[in-house]
């Protein structure tokens, strides 16, 4: 596909159970980010991977909250022992990684929403 | 279904109109701003962007202004289309890592 996609669009969960959202950043890209949005608010920073490393993962909430990128590519973000304030959409991004190609590119999101 | 930008400042203008969305950022050492355009239940999707060594950018019915001075930015867009009609937010980098996204505008267009 040509842009970021992400599985899957919608995901209901119970308090205290644990899901995964998958990304698949645009090919050839080597940055991957994820965000997450909730209701009336921009998009805030959880985790930036650069290759399979994780770079920058200041902005994830606590221990519960945990992201992998193995081969490069696909990336998974795993919320453990989840709770209703983890309800936000989630949104993956990737990019060039390069300096003067940083320019992000968004996928439609994960709405998670947790009872 | 989803509604971005429940209680955002909300711009109202007229089809045809040329349109001015205000953004102020945060950190003075950012040297790369973008626009995202984002419509309910979709993800952000990239507008323009600009560096810090710039202060006006054009493209397509849109251009963006950027006032180091005061940090601040506007997105232009002319001759506005019902189409156009979303949440708008900046966002400032740092470098090829995180976005710091500002509070969005939601812009509605009237025929």
């Amino acid at each position: 596909g040509a842009g970021v996609s992400q599985t899957p669009s919608n995901k209901v969960t119970e308090k205290g159970k644990y899901v995964e959202l998958r990304c698949d950043p645009i090919s050839g890209h080597t940055a991957l980010y994820w965000y997450r949005q909730s209701l009336g608010q921009g998009p805030e920073f959880l985790i930036y991977f650069q290759g399979t490393g994780a770079a920058d993962d200041s902005g994830l909430p606590n221990d519960r909250f945990f992201a992998v990128r193995p081969e490069g590519s696909v990336s998974t973000l795993k919320i453990q022992r989840t709770e209703r304030g983890d309800s936000a959409v989630y949104l993956c991004a990737s990019s060039q990684g390069l300096a003067g190609e940083e320019t992000q590119y968004f996928g439609p999101g994960t709405r998670l929403l947790v009872l | 279904g989803e509604s971005v930008g429940l209680h955002l400042p909300t711009l109202s203008v007229q089809e045809g109109d040329n349109s001015i969305i205000n953004c102020a950022y945060s950190n003075s050492a950012s040297d790369y701003f973008i626009w995202y355009k984002q419509e309910s239940g979709k993800g952000p999707q990239f507008i323009i962007d600009i560096r810090s060594n710039m202060d006006k950018r054009q493209g397509q019915r849109v251009t963006v202004l950027l006032n180091k001075t005061v940090k601040h930015l506007s997105l232009q867009i002319a001759a506005t289309q019902p189409g156009d009609s979303a949440v708008y937010f900046c966002a400032e980098n740092m470098g090829a890592d995180k976005l710091i996204f500002g509070t969005g505008t939601r812009l509605q267009v009237f025929p």
